[in-house]
Order: structure tokens, then C-alpha cells, then sequence
């Protein structure tokens, strides 16, 4: 079955750095989708994108944060100074058209 | 705003107990509702889900039924097993909207043999 796959599934990074996160979508999906879950809270909307540019973003994505999708197979979440209220699971998702969400296994960031 | 409320946890049952996991949910429109898991190690998977009034969700021996008069979607299953020790997430999405879900807090659930 298909799968969407997140690297790294840990990362630890300093306060301040910049973080990349990676995500490869099930090849012939349509829609791409971050969310993250703080330890203990709500799994919380992120971004999405289609066609090439976000089309929707909740009000935690904000000028530190940015989405790319650089080569037409991966697609990334890029964090510009972390903060250490950055810490969370981030959860990369992709959809075809009318059909259900597939989800990834997740990238735990933490920020020391 | 559009939110979800889940029984809080951990839950802790032994095999072959009766589980149920309550949610209930806050909408502005009319939504699709959903149960995620989430196994150790890996990514969230869609249990099952209903999208209109009465409709019930089943997959795996889990059900769930769409209750528009109390805004609920009760996980059940009558008789748990070890492997489904997980986290299991109940999700709203609002149809005709935008095409993000809504997620409530999880519930763990361990089964003991």
C-alpha cells in the first residue's frame, strides 16, 4: 500500500537554527498538509497546498515557517528560527481528489 | 470555532472488555466525522468515518455512529484485543469548507492480555 514517508522521525536542534522537515506524498496526490501535535495537546492544522502554493494556513503559520515542494516528489516544512515552543510531532499528509487523507508516521522535533 | 472534545485518558482494559472512547464535537456547518489510530511508531491511519446523521462508521470491529442531537461519535468496539493498543483520534471536517480536519486531543488506549 502506498505510503507517505517523513525524515528524519527525530530531530533535536538548537534554539534559533533553521529546520528543515521532510516528507515524500504518495506520488499521484493532489494535496499536501502539515500538522503538528505538542506533546499532550490536539493534533493542530499546519498549512496545506495544491498547485503549487499554499492554499489554506491557520494562524500558528506564521513568517517563521514556509512549504515547499522543491522537485515534484518531496515536499517540505521549513522552520526559520525555532523556538522552543517548536517542539512538537509533525505530521505530513497527502490526499488525492475526494479521497481520504494518508498520513505520515511523523518527525518529533525538539528544540533544546 | 469548529472543535472536539474527546474522553480523556489513558484507558486501560483487559482483553475482551467492552471499550468506549466518547467525542463530541462543536461545528459551524455541517461536518464529516472520523476516528484516526495511531499504532506505536506509526503515522495516523483512518479507522473509520460517516458523513451525514445516523450514518454509522465500522471497520475492524469498531463502530461509531453519527449523532447530529447530542453532536457525538462514540468509538465502540465489544470485544478489545491486545494489537489494538493505540492512540485513536476523533476528527471533524467541514464539508463544502476548507480541507483541513479537526482533531481532538487522543485517547490512549492499552489493552492488557
Amino acid at each position: 500500500e502506498p505510503e507517505v514517508t517523513q525524515t528524519p522521525s527525530h530531530q533535536v536542534t538548537q534554539m534559533g537554527q533553521e529546520v528543515i522537515l521532510r516528507c515524500v506524498p504518495i506520488s499521484n496526490h493532489l494535496y499536501f498538509y502539515w500538522y503538528r501535535q505538542i506533546l499532550g495537546q490536539k493534533v493542530e492544522f499546519l498549512v496545506s497546498f495544491y498547485n503549487n502554493e499554499i492554499s489554506e494556513k491557520s494562524e500558528i503559520f506564521d513568517d517563521q515557517f514556509s512549504v515547499e515542494r522543491p522537485d515534484g516528489s518531496n515536499f517540505t516544512l521549513k522552520i526559520r528560527s525555532t523556538k522552543l515552543e517548536d517542539s512538537a510531532m509533525y505530521f505530513c499528509a497527502s490526499q488525492a481528489r475526494n479521497y481520504g487523507y494518508t498520513f505520515g508516521s511523523g518527525t518529533r522535533l525538539t528544540v533544546v | 470555532g469548529d472543535s472536539v472534545t474527546q474522553m480523556e485518558g489513558p484507558v486501560t482494559l483487559s482483553e475482551e472488555a467492552f471499550l468506549t472512547i466518547n467525542c463530541t464535537y462543536t461545528a459551524t456547518g455541517y461536518p464529516s466525522l472520523f476516528w484516526y489510530v495511531q499504532y506505536p511508531g506509526e503515522g495516523l491511519q483512518l479507522l473509520l468515518k460517516a458523513t451525514k446523521a445516523d450514518d454509522k462508521g465500522s471497520n475492524k470491529g469498531f463502530e461509531a455512529t453519527y449523532r447530529k442531537e447530542t453532536t457525538s461519535f462514540h468509538l465502540e468496539k465489544g470485544s478489545v484485543q491486545v494489537s489494538d493498543s493505540a492512540v485513536y483520534f476523533c476528527a471533524l471536517h467541514l464539508q463544502g469548507g476548507s480541507e483541513k480536519l479537526v482533531f481532538g486531543k487522543g485517547t490512549k488506549l492499552t489493552v492488557n492480555p
